[in-house]
């Protein structure tokens, strides 16, 4: 069965701009997640979707940052006015019901320059 | 916030040899989860070890787990050089969220 799919693979924007990044998670995994990686550090936690409620919003920097989730599928994950520090690797998870025992399953992630 | 700490950040050892990392957290879990990085398959989830076990094997892994001293460790006997990736802890720090470590980097020389 397909994985975890996430898109663009790789984004190049200028300063100011805004973009958009998806996530299409497996199929009947009802918890979804956003996290960001910048280059050789952990995971830091975004977002965190049960169906298309998000119970944790805390983890976003800035309100320069929304997500969302429809038809608890497909999640988008939105940055405006994005600034330098915005660059860095955004990955997708899902997992079956999001109880944290449950194995995350990660898409490829998506690699956001801003110039 | 970080809650997992990798230790050491960097490993780099000869093909055939056994690696070992440790993990250190600050407060009580139920779980803890390791995971590896590679530029080839990405992030993938290694090995679940709940609060009360203290071993547990897959494989050619090996994570111990040690509540009262708050760590675990990651053992790969006769490693490969597939086995070169980053290696993260992650920790559940509430019903829903994964806390994850800063990783060790892993070179497998051959």
């Amino acid at each position: 069965g397909a994985g975890v799919s996430q898109s663009p693979s790789n984004k190049v924007t200028e300063k100011g701009k805004d973009v958009e990044l998806r996530c299409d998670p497996i199929s009947g995994h009802t918890a979804l997640y956003w996290y960001r990686q910048s280059l050789g550090q952990g995971l830091e936690f975004l977002i965190y979707f049960q169906g298309n409620s998000a119970p944790d919003k805390s983890g976003l920097p800035s309100d320069r940052f929304s997500a969302e989730r429809t038809g608890g599928s497909v999640s988008t994950l939105t940055i405006q006015r994005t600034q330098q520090e915005d660059s860095a690797v955004y990955l997708c998870a899902s997992s079956f019901n999001g109880l944290p025992y449950n194995e995350q399953f990660f898409g490829p992630g998506t690699r956001l320059t801003v110039l | 916030s970080q809650q997992g700490e990798e230790d050491p950040q960097a490993l780099s050892i000869q093909e055939g040899e056994n690696a070992t990392m440790n993990c250190s957290y600050k407060t009580s879990i139920n779980n803890l989860q390791w995971y590896r990085q590679n530029s080839g398959r990405g992030l993938v989830h290694l090995i679940l070890i709940r609060s009360n076990e203290r071993e547990k094997h897959s494989g050619r892994l090996r994570v111990t787990l040690d509540t009262s001293k708050k760590s675990s460790s990651l053992l790969i006997t006769a490693s490969r050089a597939a086995d070169t990736a980053s290696y993260f802890c992650a920790t559940d720090e509430s019903n829903y969220q994964l806390i994850w470590g800063a990783g060790t980097k892993l070179i497998i020389k051959p």
